[in-house]
Protein backbone atom coordinates (compact mmCIF):
# COMPACT_ATOMS: atom_id res chain seq x y z
CA UNK A 1 0.00 0.00 0.00
CA UNK A 2 0.99 3.73 -0.20
CA UNK A 3 3.55 5.05 2.28
CA UNK A 4 2.82 8.95 3.13
CA UNK A 5 4.70 11.20 5.02
CA UNK A 6 4.36 14.40 6.20
CA UNK A 7 6.42 17.01 7.20
CA UNK A 8 6.36 19.06 9.66
CA UNK A 9 4.48 17.58 12.09
CA UNK A 10 3.29 21.18 13.88
CA UNK A 11 4.39 24.54 12.31
CA UNK A 12 3.77 27.89 14.20
CA UNK A 13 4.35 31.13 11.65
CA UNK A 14 3.81 34.62 12.64
CA UNK A 15 0.37 36.30 11.28
CA UNK A 16 1.60 37.99 7.41
CA UNK A 17 3.89 34.67 6.84
CA UNK A 18 4.21 32.23 4.31
CA UNK A 19 3.84 28.46 5.57
CA UNK A 20 5.09 24.97 3.36
CA UNK A 21 4.25 21.46 4.57
CA UNK A 22 5.26 18.39 2.49
CA UNK A 23 4.25 15.45 1.79
CA UNK A 24 6.07 12.12 0.00
CA UNK A 25 4.51 9.43 -1.23
CA UNK A 26 5.78 5.68 -2.32
CA UNK A 27 3.60 4.47 -4.82
CA UNK A 28 4.61 5.63 -8.56
CA UNK A 29 1.18 5.16 -9.54
CA UNK A 30 -0.61 8.03 -7.35
CA UNK A 31 -1.99 10.92 -9.87
CA UNK A 32 -3.85 12.91 -7.93
CA UNK A 33 -2.66 14.94 -4.57
CA UNK A 34 -4.88 16.40 -2.64
CA UNK A 35 -4.85 18.70 0.57
CA UNK A 36 -7.10 18.63 3.42
CA UNK A 37 -7.52 21.32 6.20
CA UNK A 38 -9.16 20.20 9.20
CA UNK A 39 -10.18 22.77 11.67
CA UNK A 40 -11.26 21.86 15.19
CA UNK A 41 -14.25 19.69 15.64
CA UNK A 42 -15.44 19.38 12.32
CA UNK A 43 -14.28 17.09 9.39
CA UNK A 44 -11.45 17.45 6.88
CA UNK A 45 -12.51 19.66 3.91
CA UNK A 46 -10.77 19.67 0.66
CA UNK A 47 -8.87 23.27 -0.08
CA UNK A 48 -6.79 22.27 -2.87
CA UNK A 49 -6.09 19.29 -5.49
CA UNK A 50 -3.36 19.03 -8.49
CA UNK A 51 -3.34 16.03 -10.47
CA UNK A 52 -0.12 14.41 -12.16
CA UNK A 53 -0.09 16.03 -15.41
CA UNK A 54 0.05 20.08 -13.56
CA UNK A 55 3.31 21.07 -12.05
CA UNK A 56 1.50 23.44 -9.77
CA UNK A 57 -1.74 24.88 -8.98
CA UNK A 58 -2.29 28.43 -6.79
CA UNK A 59 -5.88 29.09 -5.46
CA UNK A 60 -5.29 32.97 -4.10
CA UNK A 61 -3.36 32.44 -0.97
CA UNK A 62 -2.79 28.37 -1.01
CA UNK A 63 -0.62 26.58 -3.77
CA UNK A 64 0.07 23.36 -4.08
CA UNK A 65 3.70 22.11 -6.18
CA UNK A 66 3.89 18.80 -7.46
CA UNK A 67 7.20 16.97 -8.19
CA UNK A 68 6.27 13.35 -9.43
CA UNK A 69 9.97 12.24 -9.94
CA UNK A 70 10.90 12.89 -6.65
CA UNK A 71 7.39 11.71 -4.76
CA UNK A 72 6.37 14.78 -3.20
CA UNK A 73 3.92 17.63 -3.07
CA UNK A 74 4.00 20.64 -0.96
CA UNK A 75 1.45 22.72 0.32
CA UNK A 76 2.05 26.80 0.70
CA UNK A 77 0.17 29.13 2.03
CA UNK A 78 1.37 32.83 2.09
CA UNK A 79 0.20 36.11 4.17
CA UNK A 80 -0.89 33.64 6.63
CA UNK A 81 -3.86 34.65 8.49
CA UNK A 82 -5.37 33.48 12.36
CA UNK A 83 -7.87 31.76 10.54
CA UNK A 84 -5.64 29.60 8.26
CA UNK A 85 -4.58 27.28 11.54
CA UNK A 86 -6.08 23.98 11.45
CA UNK A 87 -4.50 20.61 11.09
CA UNK A 88 -3.31 20.12 7.36
CA UNK A 89 -3.50 16.61 5.88
CA UNK A 90 -2.38 15.10 2.47
CA UNK A 91 -3.94 12.01 0.55
CA UNK A 92 -1.92 11.22 -2.67
CA UNK A 93 -3.87 8.59 -4.81
CA UNK A 94 -4.45 6.50 -7.87
CA UNK A 95 -7.99 7.82 -8.28
CA UNK A 96 -8.67 5.03 -11.05
CA UNK A 97 -9.86 1.52 -9.76
CA UNK A 98 -11.31 3.13 -6.38
CA UNK A 99 -8.17 2.84 -4.68
CA UNK A 100 -8.13 2.90 -0.95
CA UNK A 101 -6.94 6.14 0.48
CA UNK A 102 -3.93 6.82 2.71
CA UNK A 103 -3.47 10.24 4.73
CA UNK A 104 -0.62 11.08 5.90
CA UNK A 105 -0.24 11.97 9.87
CA UNK A 106 -1.08 15.73 9.63
CA UNK A 107 0.22 18.72 10.15
CA UNK A 108 -0.80 21.51 12.93
CA UNK A 109 -0.53 24.88 11.74
CA UNK A 110 -0.74 27.55 14.53
CA UNK A 111 -0.46 30.90 13.01
CA UNK A 112 0.19 33.52 15.77
CA UNK A 113 -1.36 37.26 15.56
CA UNK B 1 -27.29 21.67 1.67
CA UNK B 2 -27.19 18.97 4.09
CA UNK B 3 -24.03 17.07 2.52
CA UNK B 4 -22.87 14.24 4.31
CA UNK B 5 -24.40 14.03 7.90
CA UNK B 6 -23.41 11.44 11.30
CA UNK B 7 -25.49 10.61 14.62
CA UNK B 8 -24.73 10.47 16.73
CA UNK B 9 -21.96 13.37 17.53
CA UNK B 10 -20.72 11.90 21.00
CA UNK B 11 -21.71 8.54 21.91
CA UNK B 12 -19.95 6.73 25.32
CA UNK B 13 -20.44 2.84 25.78
CA UNK B 14 -19.69 0.22 28.09
CA UNK B 15 -17.17 -2.64 26.67
CA UNK B 16 -19.22 -5.49 24.81
CA UNK B 17 -22.43 -2.87 23.98
CA UNK B 18 -23.25 -2.69 20.69
CA UNK B 19 -24.34 0.26 18.28
CA UNK B 20 -24.56 1.39 15.28
CA UNK B 21 -23.12 4.96 13.61
CA UNK B 22 -25.25 6.44 10.69
CA UNK B 23 -24.04 8.07 7.80
CA UNK B 24 -26.31 9.56 5.22
CA UNK B 25 -25.32 11.77 2.01
CA UNK B 26 -28.00 13.52 -0.31
CA UNK B 27 -25.54 14.39 -3.16
CA UNK B 28 -26.13 10.60 -4.91
CA UNK B 29 -22.47 9.87 -4.25
CA UNK B 30 -21.81 6.50 -5.35
CA UNK B 31 -18.43 6.00 -2.74
CA UNK B 32 -18.64 5.97 0.77
CA UNK B 33 -16.35 5.46 3.28
CA UNK B 34 -15.87 4.91 6.83
CA UNK B 35 -12.20 6.18 8.88
CA UNK B 36 -11.44 6.80 12.56
CA UNK B 37 -8.65 9.37 13.69
CA UNK B 38 -6.47 8.97 16.38
CA UNK B 39 -4.25 11.52 17.82
CA UNK B 40 -0.89 11.12 16.11
CA UNK B 41 -2.25 8.63 13.02
CA UNK B 42 -4.53 10.66 11.01
CA UNK B 43 -6.82 9.14 9.21
CA UNK B 44 -7.14 5.77 8.86
CA UNK B 45 -9.66 3.62 6.25
CA UNK B 46 -12.27 1.03 7.87
CA UNK B 47 -14.61 0.10 5.35
CA UNK B 48 -15.46 1.44 2.20
CA UNK B 49 -18.36 0.71 -0.68
CA UNK B 50 -18.36 1.57 -4.22
CA UNK B 51 -22.03 1.67 -4.70
CA UNK B 52 -25.18 -0.24 -3.17
CA UNK B 53 -24.73 -3.60 -2.43
CA UNK B 54 -20.63 -3.85 -2.50
CA UNK B 55 -18.41 -3.28 0.85
CA UNK B 56 -15.06 -3.85 1.10
CA UNK B 57 -11.88 -3.71 3.73
CA UNK B 58 -10.03 -0.80 4.51
CA UNK B 59 -6.59 -0.95 6.22
CA UNK B 60 -8.60 -1.62 10.19
CA UNK B 61 -11.80 -2.90 9.82
CA UNK B 62 -11.57 -5.63 12.66
CA UNK B 63 -14.75 -4.71 15.12
CA UNK B 64 -16.72 -3.20 12.41
CA UNK B 65 -19.35 -4.55 10.05
CA UNK B 66 -20.82 -2.10 6.93
CA UNK B 67 -23.75 -2.44 4.55
CA UNK B 68 -24.87 -0.68 2.00
CA UNK B 69 -28.58 -1.29 0.93
CA UNK B 70 -28.91 2.12 -0.87
CA UNK B 71 -27.07 4.88 -2.39
CA UNK B 72 -27.27 7.53 0.64
CA UNK B 73 -26.56 5.32 3.60
CA UNK B 74 -23.65 3.63 4.88
CA UNK B 75 -23.97 2.73 8.64
CA UNK B 76 -20.97 1.11 10.85
CA UNK B 77 -21.73 -1.29 13.16
CA UNK B 78 -19.90 -2.15 16.01
CA UNK B 79 -20.71 -5.35 17.22
CA UNK B 80 -18.96 -5.90 20.68
CA UNK B 81 -17.33 -2.38 21.48
CA UNK B 82 -13.64 -2.47 23.09
CA UNK B 83 -11.51 0.70 24.69
CA UNK B 84 -9.37 0.17 22.05
CA UNK B 85 -12.16 1.65 19.49
CA UNK B 86 -12.47 4.89 21.32
CA UNK B 87 -11.88 7.43 18.76
CA UNK B 88 -13.41 9.89 16.53
CA UNK B 89 -15.52 8.29 13.33
CA UNK B 90 -15.61 10.37 10.07
CA UNK B 91 -17.58 9.55 7.47
CA UNK B 92 -16.59 10.01 3.27
CA UNK B 93 -18.26 10.26 0.09
CA UNK B 94 -17.14 11.13 -3.58
CA UNK B 95 -18.60 10.85 -6.89
CA UNK B 96 -16.92 8.86 -9.18
CA UNK B 97 -16.65 9.23 -12.52
CA UNK B 98 -16.00 5.40 -14.00
CA UNK B 99 -13.78 3.87 -11.24
CA UNK B 100 -12.25 7.49 -11.04
CA UNK B 101 -12.93 8.66 -6.88
CA UNK B 102 -11.21 11.91 -6.00
CA UNK B 103 -12.30 14.63 -3.67
CA UNK B 104 -14.03 13.50 -0.58
CA UNK B 105 -16.41 15.14 1.28
CA UNK B 106 -16.24 14.49 5.29
CA UNK B 107 -19.37 14.36 7.63
CA UNK B 108 -18.60 16.04 11.14
CA UNK B 109 -17.71 13.21 12.85
CA UNK B 110 -18.75 10.88 15.94
CA UNK B 111 -16.75 11.30 19.24
CA UNK B 112 -17.06 7.53 21.01
CA UNK B 113 -15.79 6.67 23.96
CA UNK B 114 -15.66 3.13 25.19
CA UNK B 115 -15.24 2.58 28.60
Amino acid sequence: GENVEQHPSTLSVQEGDSAVIKCTYSDSASNYFPWYKQELGKGPQLIIDIRSNVGEKKDQRIAVTLNKTAKHFSLHITETQPEDSAVYFCAPMNSGGYQKVTFGTGTKLQVIP
Amino acid sequence: NAGVTQTPKFQVLKTGQSMTLQCAQDMNHEYMSWYRQDPGMGLRLIHYSVGAGITDQGEVPNGYNVSRSTTEDFPLRLLSAAPSQTSVYFCASSYASGAVVEKLFFGSGTQLSVL
